[in-house]
């Protein structure tokens, strides 16, 4: 059984800080890595994706990959309260029968 | 350009019961997944379906089940419901092929969801 952990959080950082939020996968097959954001009351939405070792940005967001750990983050910075909400982080094997699996995800609040 | 729809928003039934959502994907999209998402327990695989045949599927038993029609759009169906169903389903879609990114379909767009209530 593939596994994909998430400290459930809540994340509470002030306005401005850096959030760090991370994640753990189980199978070492495992190739592409995503994050979504799930404000409350709403669906996923994908923020993010990383298929190799070391960082990737895109504005204030950064994914980091580590295949050896099996470990994935993701860095918000300069953090706003708008960026309060529930990211997931999900896990795929590469290929196209489609295996993503998801975690619990973290619940982040920012602080004014 | 529309979204991922579902329906109903909600929907309420009784133990025993069937259930059946509806989902209709992003215009030119032909794939199509199915989450159940219950509290505390995150966001479960139940189904994929892409070119109307049943690709995948996650860990949960024959009662659920679904189909995606000619157009694209797809329906869950629950048998016999019972009180551990009562979760938000989610539809998502996205195309399906290989980008220079890697597979296309790993990245999906979600619907609002239907909140299935059993009673």
């Amino acid at each position: 059984q593939k596994e994909v952990e998430q400290n459930s959080g809540p994340l509470s950082v002030p306005e401005g800080a850096i959030a760090s939020l991370n994640c753990t996968y189980s199978d070492r097959g495992s190739q592409s890595f995503f994050w979504y954001r799930q404000y409350s009351g709403k669906s996923p939405e994908l923020i993010m994706f990383i298929y190799s070792n070391g960082d990737k940005e895109d504005g204030r967001f950064t994914a980091q990959l580590n295949k050896a750990s099996q470990y994935v983050s993701l860095l918000i910075r300069d953090s706003q309260p708008s960026d309060s909400a529930t990211y997931l982080c999900a896990v795929n094997e590469w290929g196209s029968n489609y295996k993503l699996t998801f975690g619990k995800g973290t619940l982040l609040t920012v602080n004014p | 350009e529309a979204g991922v729809t579902q329906s109903p928003t909600h929907l309420i039934k009784t133990r025993g019961q069937q259930a059946t959502l509806r989902c209709s994907p992003i215009s030119g999209h032909t794939s199509v997944y199915w989450y159940q998402q219950a509290l505390g327990l995150g966001l479960q695989f139940l189904l994929w379906y892409d070119e109307g045949e049943e690709r995948n599927r996650g860990n949960f038993p024959p009662r659920f089940s679904g189909r995606q029609f000619p157009n694209y759009s797809s329906e869950l169906n629950v048998n016999a419901l019972e009180l551990e169903d009562s979760a938000l389903y989610l539809c998502a879609s996205s195309p399906t092929g290989q980008g220079p990114l890697g597979w296309t379909n790993e990245k999906l767009f979600f619907g609002s969801g239907t909140q299935l209530s059993v009673l």
